[in-house]
């Protein structure tokens, strides 16, 4: 079975500090990981993904993430939080064999960037 | 716009009462999902389509029946609503493993 954790409900920056939301994931094989955002009121939307290749992955908004595959971990980062960047961020995996493309996500990490 | 639409956006609704939503996508996607956000903002699948046929059913009670007349096309149907139904429900279709969601129907059940 795959699972994603994301250690922390709540995540608070000043504006202009750099961020990290944290994600830990458990699946068999190689893992596909993606971060989702979703402001208030809105759907999800596709921020970035880690398939294959650089373990640095660059996505929407000045976000990034980096795949350590010894840590399990896919941590969301920027360097220069903005206060349009409070939302509500997700972390999902999937497993290369995992059924129709079934997404575990995690349950969620409130972002708020403090001017 | 190229999109998953979804109606409709809000839904107030007695218990025992039977509601539909519907769900469209024009992104040529093969994959299409309903997923549930519950007050806690948690995420959970419901059902997953790929081309028309049920591949997920995430031990959903049967009171909700999901139909796909044509891989653009998943609604969903919910019979005898009850209070717990109360939530978030986004349809989404995938591609690479990307999932694109709706904009949500927000269902409420007095």
């Amino acid at each position: 079975a795959q699972s994603v954790a994301q250690p922390e409900d709540q995540v608070n920056v000043a504006e202009g500090n750099p961020l990290t939301v944290k994600c830990t994931y458990s699946v068999s094989g190689n893992p596909y990981l993606f971060w989702y955002v979703q402001y208030p009121n809105r759907g999800l939307q596709f921020l970035l993904k880690y398939i294959t290749g650089d373990n640095l992955v660059k996505g929407s908004y000045g976000f990034e993430a980096e795949f350590n595959k010894s840590q399990t971990s896919f941590h969301l980062k920027k360097p220069s939080a903005l206060v349009s960047d409070s939302a509500l961020y997700f972390c999902a995996v999937r497993g290369p064999n995992t059924n129709a493309g079934k997404s575990t996500f995690g349950d969620g990490t409130t972002l708020t960037v403090k001017p | 716009d190229t999109a998953v639409s979804q109606t409709p956006k809000y839904l107030v609704t007695q218990m025992g009462n039977d509601k539909s939503i519907k769900c469209e996508q024009n992104l040529g996607h093969d994959t299409m999902y309903w997923y549930k956000q519950d007050s806690k903002k948690f995420l959970k699948i419901m059902f997953s389509y790929n081309n028309k046929e049920l591949i997920i059913n995430e031990t959903v009670p049967n009171r909700f029946s999901p139909k796909s007349p044509d891989k653009a096309h998943l609604n969903l149907h919910i019979n005898s609503l009850e209070l717990g139904d109360s939530a978030v429900y986004f349809c989404a279709s995938s591609q690479a493993g990307v999932v694109f969601f709706g904009p949500g129907t927000r269902l409420t059940v007095l």
